[in-house]
């Protein structure tokens, strides 16, 4: 079994629905990590959480939340999706020191 | 705020010629650097990291990468590229001696023509 484990790989989804994107884990970290992938743009972070009751913004967080219902689950919510929402959509791990990150296999989301 | 420059956007080599990807970052303290690789379809991977000490390090596959700080550049360097070394190369940065988050490039599309 993977690490970290994203559900689901693939989604289409309409305008103005609410979508949810599941990351567990299995490596026992604590910190943990919403990123977007957009062709020539990198990885830039959504929300990050360095514990359970630790949620931070990120770079681009307008238009996203994220729960942390444990150690091992963050996910990440679209609202009201929007098509410029459309992207690949990676969960990460790190230990405390941040040096060992562990990445999913990413969500492939396309909003129309 | 640190940032991560990638200036070269695709790369088109053939089989056994020299790689070297550029990686300029800008931050005022010490930071540690990565080198990331995603092949494509695929997750990121972790191909090199550096901390301290010998600023010239080597990861897997054989891909190395020489930190010159007074260049804030972390450039990744292969004498011999193959085929399977098509993929998308990352260069990222976070600060070091506190526990924050990377900071990634745009990214630099390696095609490897066989």
């Amino acid at each position: 079994d993977a690490d970290v484990t994203q559900t689901p790989r693939n989604r289409i989804t309409k305008t103005g629905k609410r979508i949810m994107l599941e990351c567990s884990q299995t490596k026992g970290h604590d910190r943990m990590y919403w990123y977007r992938q957009d062709p020539g743009l990198g990885l830039r972070l959504i929300y990050y959480s360095f514990d359970v009751k630790d949620i931070n913004k990120g770079e681009i967080s307008d238009g996203y939340s994220v729960s942390r219902q444990a150690q091992a689950k963050f996910s990440l919510s679209l609202e009201s999706a929007i098509p410029n929402q459309t992207a690949l959509y990676f969960c990460a791990t790190s230990d405390l020191a941040g040096y060992g990150y562990t990445f999913g296999s990413g969500t492939r989301l396309t909003v129309v | 705020a640190q940032s991560v420059s990638q200036h070269n956007h695709h790369v088109i080599l053939s089989e056994a010629a020299s790689l070297e990807l550029g990686c300029n970052y800008s931050y005022g303290g010490t930071v540690n650097l990565f080198w990331y690789v995603q092949y494509p379809g695929q997750h990121l991977q972790l191909l090199l990291k550096y901390f301290s000490g010998d600023p010239l390090v080597k990861g897997i596959k054989g891909f190395e990468a020489e930190f010159i700080k007074s260049k804030f550049s972390f450039n990744l360097r292969k004498p011999s590229v193959q085929w399977s070394d098509t993929a998308e190369y990352f260069c990222a940065v976070s600060p070091s001696g506190s526990a924050r988050q990377l900071t990634f490039g745009s990214g630099t599309q390696l095609t490897v023509l066989p």
